[in-house]
């Protein structure tokens, strides 16, 4: 469903620990998957993104998983750096009703040094 | 510049007083969304414009609120008789057709006192 301004979980992590952030979307008609990255003070700005014909795709230090089956996504980032803390969005694109991008709720993920 | 910019940065306003806040998407881009952030939360839809179809409205949380585009471009997001539960950061974001990225602005940040 849509983001209506819920509490955001946090993971916290330990800097040089890989940090795993789940995500469950809602539409079994999404083809279109990218996760989102909110520093403080600005807007999201993309990561990286999956098609629903992958299942994984690696960027530097990223890795998004897609499992249809069960409608959930995940973004995984190698060696968390301090500079890795933020708020993490999924976002999904169904490719019926006008193509509108659904945010999920959003994780916080604060990285120790 | 080449990305999408927001104004003003900052409003504060009287509460009872409407307000304009102005989105210039990227060029070419014919989608574009409004979200409402408070504090520490996530991402709430407003509405959004794609093409010259009918823009969806169905985050807009009362008919104070209101937003139009104009020649597929600009969009104003205009909220009438301002209340202190208005107070939030207004994202606005733009991206092509068929679901590709969003780009976000910066955000007009809204404060109702």
């Amino acid at each position: 469903g849509e983001s209506v301004g819920l509490h955001l979980p946090t993971l916290s992590v330990q800097e040089g620990d890989n940090s795993i952030i789940n995500c469950a979307y809602s539409n079994s008609a999404s083809d279109y998957f990218i996760w989102y990255k909110q520093e403080s003070g600005k807007g999201p700005q993309f990561i990286i993104d999956i098609r629903s014909n992958m299942d994984k795709r690696q960027g530097q230090r990223v890795t998004v998983l897609l499992n249809k089956t069960v409608k959930h996504l995940s973004l995984q980032i190698a060696a968390t750096q301090p500079g890795d803390s933020a708020v993490y969005f999924c976002a999904e694109t169904p490719n019926t009703g006008g193509f509108k991008t659904i945010f999920g709720a959003g994780t916080r993920l604060f990285v120790k040094a | 510049g080449a990305g999408v910019s927001q104004s003003p940065s900052n409003k504060v306003t009287e509460k009872g007083k409407d307000v304009e806040l102005r989105c210039d998407p990227i060029s070419g881009h014919t989608a574009l969304y409004w979200y409402r952030q408070s504090l520490g939360q996530g991402l709430e839809f407003l509405i959004y414009f794609q093409g010259n179809s009918a823009p969806d409205k169905s985050g807009l949380p009362s008919d104070r609120f209101s937003a139009e585009r104009t020649g597929g471009s600009v969009s104003t997001l205009t909220i009438q008789r301002t209340q202190q539960e208005d107070s939030a950061v207004y994202l606005c974001a733009s991206s092509s057709r068929q679901g590709a990225e969003a780009f976000f602005g910066q955000g007009t940040r809204l404060t109702v006192v």
